[in-house]
């Protein structure tokens, strides 16, 4: 069956650093879709990504979703103690019906 | 925040006791779903339920019984449970059509402590 591995599981950034995690799939995908945890909180939806190669930013935060649709990276610039939390992603395969395969997410702490 | 509520937040049961958890969702969706979030583990999906219908069961132990009335509200109905269930329930809710998936809202969730 598909599945998403997400890597790393846990990241300590110092303040103002760069940092990126990578979500690879098992097999082609439909979608991706991240989400955010902050501590003590619930997933929440930060962005899909369809098409392949497709790339989008949300302010420090730049999205990429593979050539062949099977992995994706989130990029953070310039962290701020206010990206703290968990960031999943999530995969859609071709032949599922509303179903996301979740990732184990990567774990981010911010030194300040 | 969320258009996505969950009752209880909290819920301490014995291993003989018989609870049930509720979510309901004001967004109009078309699917609602069950996930188990365990420490250092990923979400694990339980239950899909696709207008009213189940249309996922992931291997759930049947002491895990789902019930989704109408397109706005979904129970998971708990007894005989085992410490091991001991977790994060999280409630959410999409709109979705074939192959196709749109964002999923999750509610802020029951966090269930099994003695």
């Amino acid at each position: 069956g598909q599945q998403v591995m997400q890597i790393p599981q846990y990241q300590h950034v110092q303040e103002g650093e760069d940092f990126t995690t990578y979500c690879n799939s098992s097999t082609t995908l439909s979608n991706i879709q991240w989400y955010k945890q902050r501590p003590g909180g619930h997933p929440v939806f930060l962005i899909q990504l369809v098409k392949s190669g497709e790339v989008k930013k949300q302010k420090r935060l730049t999205f990429q979703f593979g050539e062949a649709k099977k992995n994706s990276s989130l990029h953070i610039t310039a962290t701020q103690t206010t990206d703290v939390g968990t960031y999943f992603c999530a995969g859609l395969g071709t032949d599922s019906w509303g179903k996301l395969q979740f990732g184990a997410g990567t774990q981010v702490v911010v030194t300040p | 925040e969320t258009g996505v509520t969950q009752t209880p937040r909290h819920l301490v049961m014995g291993m003989t006791n018989k609870k049930s958890l509720k979510c309901e969702q004001h967004l109009g969706h078309n699917a609602m779903y069950w996930y188990k979030q365990s420490a250092k583990k990923p979400l694990e999906l339980m239950f899909v339920y696709s207008l009213e219908e189940r249309v996922e069961n992931n291997s759930v132990p049947s002491r895990f019984s789902p019930e989704c009335p109408n397109s706005s509200h979904l129970f998971l109905h708990l007894h005989t449970l085992q410490p091991e269930d001991s977790a994060l329930y999280l409630c959410a809710s999409s709109q979705v059509r074939l192959a196709a998936s749109y964002e999923q809202y999750f509610g802020p969730g029951t966090r269930l402590t099994v003695t």
